[in-house]
């Protein structure tokens, strides 16, 4: 019930194209859902994250989609560019796992020019 | 601000040694979590301090340990040290709103080679 499940493992997209990542969860008391982004040798940097309250955030050219009845939430990056080209994860937590963080594992993302 | 910082960036020790790893959050954050990262586990978490105090621990054996100081800087230990604890252990820290933390910004890790 703890678990995270993402995939793809790998994706390649083409420069100006949507990348889409996805992740599926069983615990119905998580109640936050953050994405983060890393780049080999750094730790991962925070880029968006929602609440089961709202269907979808926009930050830029990063997306979060959530569908609460089917356990299931998305992240979709518009035009992605090659620098967007690193490994995503999906996380999710719940009140009273206090900063406990349950990740996915992981996308690699490759864009092409 | 400045970001989380770790010390040291990298580590080689042998098995049956035993290491400690620094944390200093960012300015104002009071909680901090550690977690390992392995290609084969991903990233698991270890455990979390606030004010001072374990709130939470991960399913690590008790050779792994932490500590948060008063300025809220933390350090994880590892004792007697094993090939499979050759990994990236990453530090975050989070404000905490109502007891509980939410955004986690992690630093740059500490890769611990174990030979």
């Amino acid at each position: 019930q703890q678990q995270v499940k993402q995939s793809p493992q790998s994706l390649i997209v083409q420069k100006g194209g949507i990348s889409i990542i996805n992740c599926a969860y069983e615990n119905t008391a998580f109640d936050y859902f953050p994405w983060y982004q890393q780049f080999p040798g750094k730790g991962p940097a925070l880029l968006i994250a929602i609440r089961p309250d709202v269907s979808e955030k926009k930050e830029g050219r990063f997306t979060i989609s959530f569908n609460k009845s089917a356990k299931q939430f998305s992240l979709h990056i518009m035009d992605s560019q090659p620098g967007d080209s690193a490994t995503y994860f999906c996380a999710a937590s719940n009140l009273g796992s206090q900063g406990n963080l349950i990740f996915g594992k992981g996308t690699k993302l490759s864009v092409k020019p | 601000k400045a970001g989380v910082t770790q010390t040291p960036r990298y580590l080689i020790k042998t098995r049956g040694q035993q290491v400690t790893l620094s944390c200093s959050p960012i300015s104002g954050h009071r909680s901090v979590s550690w977690y390992q990262q392995t290609p084969g586990q991903g990233l698991q978490f270890l455990f979390e301090y606030f004010s001072e105090t374990q709130r939470n621990k991960g399913n690590f054996p008790g050779r792994f340990s932490g500590r948060q100081f008063s300025n809220s800087r933390s350090e994880m230990n590892v004792s007697t040290l094993e090939l499979g604890d050759s990994a990236l252990y990453l530090c975050a820290s989070s404000l905490v709103r109502q007891g509980r933390s939410y955004e986690q910004y992690f630093g740059p890790g500490t890769r611990l080679t174990v030979t």
